[in-house]
């Protein structure tokens, strides 16, 4: 089945302790970012990745890094999360093509205390 | 920079009868889409409608359809024959051509009663 994973589905942690949410799909596809969505604001990107090796911020990149050592994988890396980043995060993938469809992973429940 | 604003943080529809989200952006694009996504709770973003800024004639799929009107920027999403299950935030979202960046509005929930 095609599709967007994205672990954990729900993370709770306490300011500073560095965390990963991964993200991987299994459609070849070459792009890949990530959202987070918080109330009254919708979602925002805040990386997104147009191939391997190839990155760039979004609108809210502060206190997030990203890699893309493989196609399929595209994980989010907070170094030191603060209260602030508590938040639903998404990832997304899509062909790349100016009209293909985003492909959206189940979404992260973030909780930093 | 592109902006999405729903002004319409919440909506109820009786179940059967007929609604319309609004969705209003600001671009100074000419070609781009337009899109709707519903998040029920399970958090799912599910793609409902597209409309290409390029096509004339309004997208519609099923019950769902779309009232695009470029000059005014205006992109409403009309729900025929509710029903329970389309209870749900949905959200407004822009996309450039060149690229797979969306823009999304702030959403609107919608409730359906019974």
């Amino acid at each position: 089945e095609a599709q967007v994973t994205q672990n954990p589905r729900y993370l709770i942690t306490v300011t500073g302790k560095k965390l990963t949410v991964t993200c991987s799909q299994n459609m070849n596809h070459e792009y890949m970012s990530w959202y987070r969505q918080d109330p009254g604001l919708g979602l925002r990107q805040i990386y997104y990745s147009m191939n391997v090796e190839v990155t760039d911020k979004g609108d809210v990149p502060e206190g997030y890094k990203v890699s893309r050592k493989e196609k399929r994988n595209f994980p989010l890396i907070l170094e030191s999360p603060s209260p602030n980043q508590t938040s639903l995060y998404f990832c997304a993938s899509s062909l790349g093509t100016a009209n293909s469809p985003l492909h959206f992973g189940n979404g992260t429940r973030l909780t930093v205390t | 920079a592109q902006t999405v604003t729903q002004s319409q943080p919440e909506m109820s529809v009786q179940e059967a009868e007929t609604v319309t989200l609004s969705c209003t952006y600001d671009t100074s694009e000419s070609d781009y889409y337009l899109f709707w996504y519903k998040q029920p709770p399970s958090r799912q973003m599910i793609l409902v409608i597209r409309q290409e800024a390029y096509k004339q004639q309004n997208a519609t799929e099923n019950r769902f359809s779309v009232n695009f009107q470029k000059a005014a920027k205006s992109f409403s999403l009309k729900i025929s024959d509710s029903q329970l299950g389309d209870a749900a935030m949905y959200f407004c979202a822009f996309s450039m051509e060149y690229g797979n960046k969306l823009v999304f509005g702030a959403g609107t929930i919608l409730r359906v009663k019974s």
